[in-house]
């Protein structure tokens, strides 16, 4: 089955910085990669996602880049505020079919 | 607005017993969930059903079974609970890929 590893584990950036939030993925027919994001008390949401037709996606401070040849995709957050600060996890999937194959999740921690 | 619903948010037990964990979503979904989320580990499927009365194993089914006996209500049951279930459980429904989370039960055994 599907392996996606997620790194790193924890982030701390200060206010107005950016970070990013790299994952790789093992199976060549995943098509399909989302980010959830998990505040603290909540089940996660999903803020943006991808498909292997496309390279990049972007939504306002929030971009995600997929490298299909390398098998890997990673979530870029500009401009930071303390409202990013929660628990982000990357997903791989064949689109609709399923079964989601979650990374172990980023806790990103940002300073005011 | 989409609303997954579980129904205890904290939970403790005793080894030996029989836990259920119910989930209700509002959208008329035709897939549900059953994640475990532990630290470090990420999310992990337990069991899906992709219909009433349908079911699939998971990554992890072990220790665990499940109902749906209507649309709308996914149940996880565990059927003599051990210290090792000690998790956050994370009930969810899809549409179009995207996946609607509850916001889970932590459950504790002792």
């Amino acid at each position: 089955g599907e392996n996606v590893e997620q790194h790193p584990s924890t982030l701390s950036v200060q206010e107005g910085d950016s970070a990013v939030i790299k994952c790789t993925y093992s199976d060549s027919a995943s098509n399909y990669f989302p980010w959830y994001k998990q505040e603290l008390g909540k089940g996660p949401q999903l803020i943006i996602d991808i498909r292997s037709n496309v390279g990049e996606k972007k939504d306002q401070r929030i971009a995600v880049t997929l490298n299909k040849t390398a098998k890997h995709f990673s979530l870029h957050i500009t401009e930071t505020q303390p409202e990013d600060s929660a628990v982000y996890f990357c997903a791989a999937d064949v689109y609709n079919f399923n079964k989601f194959y979650f990374g172990s999740g980023t806790k990103l921690n940002v300073k005011p | 607005d989409v609303k997954v619903t579980q129904s205890s948010r904290y939970l403790v037990k005793r080894t030996g017993e029989k836990v259920f964990l119910e989930c209700v979503q509002d959208m008329d979904h035709e897939n549900m969930f059953w994640y475990r989320q532990d630290p470090g580990l990420g999310l992990r499927l337990i069991y899906f059903s992709y219909d009433v009365k349908m079911k699939e194993k998971g990554d992890i089914p072990e220790g665990y079974s499940v109902s749906r006996e209507k649309k709308e209500r996914f149940s996880l049951i565990l059927e003599s609970a051990s210290t090792n279930q000690t998790s956050m459980y994370l009930c969810a429904s899809t549409l179009a890929g995207e996946l609607f989370f509850g916001e889970g039960s932590r459950l504790t055994v002792l």
